[in-house]
């Protein structure tokens, strides 16, 4: 298995621009989460799905930030328009139920900087 | 407001010795916790989930403990060695459904 995949690794965009970070989790795995890490705030949680439905949205931090999982194979999370203190790393994870008595697997990242 | 604290950002331990990570907590009930590590560049790696119920889980070299009362985990690597080095992330079960996270403690295992 490939993991959970995440694309782009890095992307550098000019303030105002929109963004799109890209998920691919774990086939098989029915709940997928999008955290953001910063230095200062460390990893919080945006937002989280489950069989494809959002759950729980209230990490996201305005409306600038909207997440979609249009089927059980790929969830995208979208920027519009993006501002610098957007700038962190964006991970995806996904885990094979909902609740806690899975670990998740998470992604390699995106490293998002708006300049 | 919940809180999830853990101990010291840096932790520096000589090769062969045991080191022991805390996370304490405010204002949750978590029936779950879980550790993970994270290498610089890269995502958290799940290494074990202990249950409210438990006292105590094992996992080759790991220890952790999770004390209810305390409301506190204790994380033990034991005969650590360069290769432990990395950030470890304490994380929590919220209303039975998602992980929050601590901000981790910087492990580094010197040879």
């Amino acid at each position: 298995d490939a993991g959970v995949i995440q694309s782009p690794r890095h992307e550098v965009t000019e303030m105002g621009q929109e963004v799109t970070l890209r998920c691919k989790p774990i086939s098989g795995h029915n709940s997928l989460f999008w955290y953001r890490q910063t230095m200062m705030r460390g990893l919080e949680l945006l937002i989280y799905f489950n069989n494809n439905v959002p759950i729980d949205d209230s990490g996201m931090p305005e409306d600038r930030f909207s997440a979609k999982m249009p089927n059980a194979s790929f969830s995208t999370l979208k920027i519009q328009p993006s501002e610098p203190r957007d700038s962190a790393v964006y991970f995806c994870a996904s885990s094979p139920r909902q609740g806690p008595t899975y670990g998740y697997t998470f992604g390699s990242g995106t490293r998002l900087t708006v300049v | 407001s919940q809180k999830i604290e853990q101990n010291s950002e840096a932790l520096n331990i000589q090769e062969g010795k045991t080191a022991t990570l805390t996370c304490n907590y405010t204002n949750y009930s978590p029936a779950y916790l879980q550790w993970y590590r994270q290498d610089p560049g890269r995502g958290p790696v799940f290494l074990l989930l202990i249950r409210e119920n438990e006292k105590e889980k094992r996992k080759e070299r790991l220890k952790v403990t999770f004390d209810t009362t305390l409301k506190q985990s204790l994380f033990h690597i034991t005969a650590s060695q360069p290769a432990d080095s990395a950030t470890y992330l304490c994380a929590l079960s919220y209303n039975n459904n998602d992980m929050r996270f601590g901000a981790g403690t910087r492990l580094t295992v010197k040879p």
